[in-house]
């Protein structure tokens, strides 16, 4: 079974500066995704970014990229020139397999302070 | 967009009542799944379906059932509810993306359902 973890259930961040989230995880496969999505008070799940295991290359989206190491099974989300609307819960998720179910992390409520 | 709506949005029930919350979608995906979110626990799988008259349990399938009757609806069934499924619901597709070394699936989420049984 795969487990994801994100350590870190709070942070905060000053507008324009970066701020990274962490997750970790763990499983025995070779080939999988690993997402960031984001709930902002809306609720919505938004998909903010994916990287798929067999790429070496991180992925990146506008301001948003990741520091992807696989061999660490880690999968930390780094969020650059941050706005008040960057202002979310963060969920970490791991998929894997033909059904492609997500596992995901318990989230990290991300604050930007003006 | 995905083109996902879940209904009801909102609802409140009473224990020992049966409750049925829809998912509804319209661009033809294979694989819909049923998600409930409670504080501290992030997003947990129920059901998933991976076509019509196909699904499967999730992580916490006990006190919930699914039916996929046709491709666009996805119905999760409490068939007696209680307190402890009172939780946010999340209905979710795959969009397949590409076809590299195998699908590149990416889910996406409907607005949710909260649901509370008191």
């Amino acid at each position: 079974a795969q487990t994801v973890t994100q350590s870190q259930p709070e942070m905060s961040v000053q507008e324009a500066e970066t701020v990274t989230l962490s997750c970790t995880y763990d499983t025995s496969e070779s080939d999988y995704y690993l997402f960031w999505y984001k709930q902002p008070p809306s609720r919505q799940m938004i998909l903010v970014i994916r990287q798929e295991a067999y790429k070496q290359q991180n992925a990146t989206e506008n301001r948003f990229s990741v520091n992807f190491q696989k061999a660490a099974k880690s999968f930390s989300l780094k969020i650059s020139d941050s706005q008040l609307g960057d202002a979310a819960m963060y969920f970490c998720a791991f998929s894997s397999g033909s059904a492609r179910q997500l596992t995901f992390g318990s989230g990290t409520q991300l604050t930007v302070l003006p | 967009d995905a083109g996902i709506t879940q209904s009801p949005r909102h609802k409140v029930t009473e224990t020992g009542t049966p409750v049925t919350l829809r998912c509804h979608q319209t661009e033809n995906h294979r694989y819909m799944y049923w998600y409930r979110q409670d504080p501290g626990h992030g997003l947990r799988l129920i059901h998933y379906s991976y076509g019509v008259k196909d699904t499967d349990k999730g992580e916490v399938s006990d006190g919930y059932s699914v039916s996929r009757s046709k491709t666009e609806d996805f119905l999760l069934t409490l068939e007696s509810a209680t307190s402890s499924q009172t939780s946010v619901y999340f209905c979710a597709i795959s969009e397949l993306t590409g076809g590299l070394r195998f699908s590149t699936d990416t889910q996406y989420f409907g607005p949710g359902t909260r649901l509370t049984v008191l």
